[in-house]
């Protein structure tokens, strides 16, 4: 079975730093691109980035370019979304997951959710 | 702001006919990019409903459908349940942000 199972909830402080993970079985990791989709608090879907494991080819909306970071670890079947300085408007619920083939195919499964929420 | 625009509700009666519309460009929908759909239950993670315009993913009752046409697609759910109550977006490739782009989304309530 295809599963991506992601980390925690985490709490932080504004200007802290946060890394959270999203690990990828039951496929060939380096194969197909892994993308991050952001959802603030009763809002939508916003398409953040995407990673190819198998050369760390990443792309980034231009709304998240700068902002956060993406990247991943193969040799453990890991993608990661990590801020260096984060803000209140960073809260949100992270989702990671998989795409088809293609880095405009669509996204199938999806991980669990990591929930972020950052106040002093 | 997103570049695929989703009216923000629609409802129906059970067993009745709802349909969602998925507005786009000529950098998206109009450049010949594929529609897909996902389904969102209240505090769940998203989940693939439609591939491809209109290819369901195995699992997904044949109630829904979807289609595309020019800069636009619809979602279709026929003989609505209770259980169809959710959040629902769209999700295409934009040529001029070289990137993926969802939809406004759109909540469907069961009357």
């Amino acid at each position: 079975e295809v599963q991506l199972v992601q980390s925690g909830a985490e709490v932080k402080k504004p200007g802290e730093s946060l890394k959270i993970s999203c690990k990828g079985s039951g496929y060939s990791f380096t194969s197909y691109w892994i993308g991050w989709v952001r959802q603030m608090p009763g809002k939508g879907l916003e398409w953040m980035g995407i990673i190819y494991p198998g050369d760390s080819d990443t792309r980034y909306s231009p709304s998240f370019q700068g902002q956060v970071t993406i990247s991943a670890d193969k040799s453990i079947s890991t993608a990661y979304l990590q801020w260096s300085s984060l803000k209140a408007s960073d809260t949100a619920m992270y989702y990671c997951a998989r795409l088809a083939s293609n880095y405009v195919d669509w996204f199938d499964p999806w991980g669990q959710g990591t929930l972020v929420t950052v106040s002093s | 702001q997103s570049v695929l625009t989703q009216p923000p509700s629609v409802s129906g009666a059970p067993g009745q006919r709802v349909t969602i519309s998925c507005t786009g460009s000529s950098s998206n929908i109009g450049a010949g990019y594929d529609v897909h759909w996902y389904q969102q239950l209240p505090g769940t993670a998203p989940k693939l409903l439609i591939y491809g315009n209109s290819n369901r993913p195995s699992g997904v009752p044949d109630r829904f459908s979807g289609s595309k046409s020019g800069t636009s697609a619809s979602l279709a759910i026929t003989g609505l349940q209770a259980e169809d109550e959710a959040d629902y977006y769209c999700q295409s490739y934009d040529s001029s942000l070289s990137g993926g782009v969802f939809g406004t989304g759109t909540k469907v309530t069961v009357l």
